[in-house]
């Protein structure tokens, strides 16, 4: 059975940084690109980030570009996402999500998401 | 603002069948798969139609997908209270490159 399970969110002022893991098991981890999407409260789904199996493909929206970066540690199966620069409208639940097995994206596997609060 | 355009809600009665819409432009719906998610109040999105119109297992076949051009649809039919939920239509954009989302739709059961 396939589980992600996300740790790290938490409360932190604006301008501060954080970093979210995701633990993955039940999968060959080394064989799939994985992605990070947020759902700040009461709103809808946003994708955030995507590294492919060997990282050699990294994308970010326009959003978190330039302040997040994603990584991953195949001999853990671990998901990273280290955001710095943090603002209030990043407040959200963090998903890790993994992507199907294809050329194709989409997202078969989701954790159950961690919360970030930017406030002061 | 969404760039894949969903209807905020959507209803209808127990038994009846129910569609959503969701549109998108040629970078996006118009060169790639679909995929649709299913969020119940309170948890996580389960994916429930993926490549346009792959259910995956233990998905019922009350759901489907269609694409047409740089739209898309989800079918539901044999409508039941318990499947109450926003629904999510996604695709990766090749402009963009970036996966998009939805503003989501929330289905309401009469």
């Amino acid at each position: 059975e396939v589980q992600l399970v996300e740790s790290g969110g938490g409360l932190v002022e604006p301008g501060g940084s954080l970093r979210l893991s995701c633990a993955a098991s039940g999968f060959t981890f080394t064989d799939y690109s994985m992605n990070w999407v947020r759902q700040a409260p009461g709103k809808g789904l946003e994708w955030v980030s995507s590294i492919s199996s060997s990282t050699t493909y990294i994308y970010y929206s326009d959003s978190v570009k330039g302040r997040f970066t994603i990584s991953r540690d195949n001999a853990k199966s671990s998901l990273y996402l280290q955001m710095n620069s943090l603002r209030a409208e990043d407040t959200a639940v963090y998903y890790c999500a993994k992507r199907g097995y294809s050329s194709e994206w989409w997202l078969d596997d989701w954790g159950q998401g961690t919360l970030v609060t930017v406030s002061s | 603002q969404s760039v894949l355009t969903q209807p905020p809600s959507a209803s209808g009665t127990p038994g009846q069948r129910v569609t959503i819409s969701c549109s998108g432009s040629s970078s996006n719906i118009g060169s790639n798969v679909v995929n649709w998610f299913q969020q119940l109040p309170g948890t996580a999105p389960k994916l429930l139609i993926y490549y346009n119109n792959r259910r995956p297992s233990g998905v019922p076949d009350r759901f489907s997908g269609s694409k047409s051009g740089t739209s898309a649809s989800l079918a539901i039919t044999g409508l039941r209270s318990d499947d109450e939920a926003d629904y999510y239509c996604a695709a990766w954009d090749d402009s963009l490159n970036a996966g998009l989302f939805g503003g989501g739709t929330k289905l309401t059961v009469l």
